[in-house]
């Protein structure tokens, strides 16, 4: 298994630009999430799915878009980049839609908006 | 801002023990988790508590829970070069699985 698996690694972008950010897990997990990390500010969330079809607004949804594509990928879509995006992105899945069960992350898309 | 608290900074001898602290807010979380995030990677599951439990040992880890100050620690024994990391306390807010951090905090081994 690769688990949580995201493209790209590395990307920069002008502001304006727009880009998705792909994220596939073959765990068979139900909820996936995105989250976005800054210095000194640890992870927040932008979005969630908590099952395939349905999806939510996180902490920071602000200038994204998400689309569960199906139970494996989930989607982050940049429409029109800003600086203030400049951030390195995580996806994470977890098994269970509801309950107790932990998140495993991707290994991350750093992201520089000029 | 952030509901979970943590000291940005540790430095710790190698062979000595490290005690990362956390704080947070939300009193109906039901489990707490350490992540560690090596430089340039993603994040690692270390350990988690669940809210009704007071400490839990995993071979070198120890975590404690202070439910009523809200308080989370986790220790590490004879800490190693490989422990350099940033360490994240996380608790879950609610049964669809939304965590939310602490800023992480830098813990750097020294010979």
């Amino acid at each position: 298994n690769a688990g949580v698996t995201q493209t790209p690694k590395f990307q920069v972008l002008k502001t304006g630009q727009s880009m998705t950010l792909q994220c596939a897990q073959d765990m068979n997990h139900n909820s996936m999430y995105w989250y976005r990390q800054d210095p000194g500010m640890g992870l927040r969330l932008i979005y969630y799915s908590a099952s395939e079809g349905t999806t939510d607004k996180g902490e920071v949804p602000n200038g994204y878009n998400v689309s569960r594509l199906n139970k494996r990928e989930f989607s982050l879509r940049l429409e029109s980049a800003a600086p203030s995006q400049t951030s390195v992105y995580f996806c994470a899945s977890r098994a269970l839609a509801g309950g107790h069960d932990t998140q495993y992350f991707g290994p991350g898309t750093r992201l520089t908006v000029l | 801002g952030e509901d979970v608290e943590q000291s940005l900074f540790l430095s710790v001898r190698e062979g000595d023990s490290s005690v990362i602290n956390c704080t947070y807010t939300d009193s109906s979380s039901t489990y707490l988790y350490w992540y560690k995030q090596e430089p340039g990677a993603g994040l690692q599951l270390l350990t988690y508590i669940f809210s009704n439990m007071d400490m839990k040992q995993d071979q070198r880890l120890t975590v404690l829970l202070n439910k009523k100050d809200k308080h989370l620690s986790l220790r590490i024994a004879d800490t190693q070069t490989g422990d350099s990391a940033i360490y994240f306390c996380a608790e879950e807010t609610d049964s669809w699985g939304k965590l939310q951090f602490g800023a992480g905090t830098q813990v750097v081994v020294t010979p």
